[in-house]
């Protein structure tokens, strides 16, 4: 079965590191893979996908599939870079009409 | 701006009562998603539907059903409230048109609480 694993429940960093946010799938196929985030009191929200290969508010995501790997990274962390970070997956077909299976979550805490 | 209206921001029931959860949006959307949220365990899918009266299961389909009678209201219906079905329900809208299927567009969330 297709699955998303993120395997960090809590990522504490200071203002200023590097952060990284893992996520690991299986599929066999070709992914499609994203990463929503939900900052305090706000709706879940698209932060990045991979085939748009941009970076949104200094995080990228490379899709490593030899590793099944798509890790979020940003090189110096803000605070209010703090929320809760959710990697997600579909199948790559062309109008399957976007079904996205969610890894558990990574709470990210970015301290002063 | 896409807007994912959830109708009832938090709600408290007692075990058995029927429960409905309703779910509006306004862009048109093919897609649309419900899905419940608990610490720990990310967001799993309860059901989805990609048309008009069109449902499936989604992974955690048990004690729930849904209804689509119009393209933009997605309802999502607890037949008999438990205590384990205490939780965040998000539902979500997307459009069909991009490959692999398109952006979702999150409501606010409905906390229900079951007593």
């Amino acid at each position: 079965a297709q699955r998303v694993t993120q395997p960090e429940k809590l990522l504490s960093v200071f203002k200023g590191a590097p952060v990284e946010l893992k996520c690991n799938y299986s599929y066999s196929g070709s992914p499609e893979l994203f990463w929503y985030v939900q900052y305090s009191r706000q709706r879940l929200q698209l932060l990045l996908r991979h085939i748009s290969r941009e970076s949104i508010k200094g995080f990228t995501a490379d899709l490593n599939k030899g590793e099944t790997s798509f890790h979020l990274k940003k090189p110096f962390a803000q605070e209010e870079d703090s929320a809760m970070y959710y990697c997600a997956f579909t199948k790559r077909i062309y109008n399957q009409g976007g079904k996205l299976i969610f890894g558990q979550g990574t709470e990210l805490s970015v301290k002063p | 701006d896409v807007k994912v209206t959830q109708s009832s921001r938090y709600l408290v029931k007692r075990t058995g009562e029927k429960v409905f959860l309703e779910c509006v949006q306004d862009m048109d959307h093919e897609n649309m998603f419900w899905y419940r949220q608990d610490p720990g365990l990310g967001l799993r899918l309860i059901y989805f539907s990609y048309d008009v009266k069109m449902k499936e299961k989604g992974d955690i389909p048990e004690g729930y059903s849904v209804s689509r009678e119009k393209k933009e209201r997605f309802s999502l219906i607890l037949e008999s409230a438990s205590t384990n079905q205490t939780s965040m329900y998000l539902c979500a809208s997307s459009s069909s048109g991009s490959p692999g299927g398109g952006e979702l567009f999150f409501g606010e969330g409905s906390r229900l609480t079951v007593l």
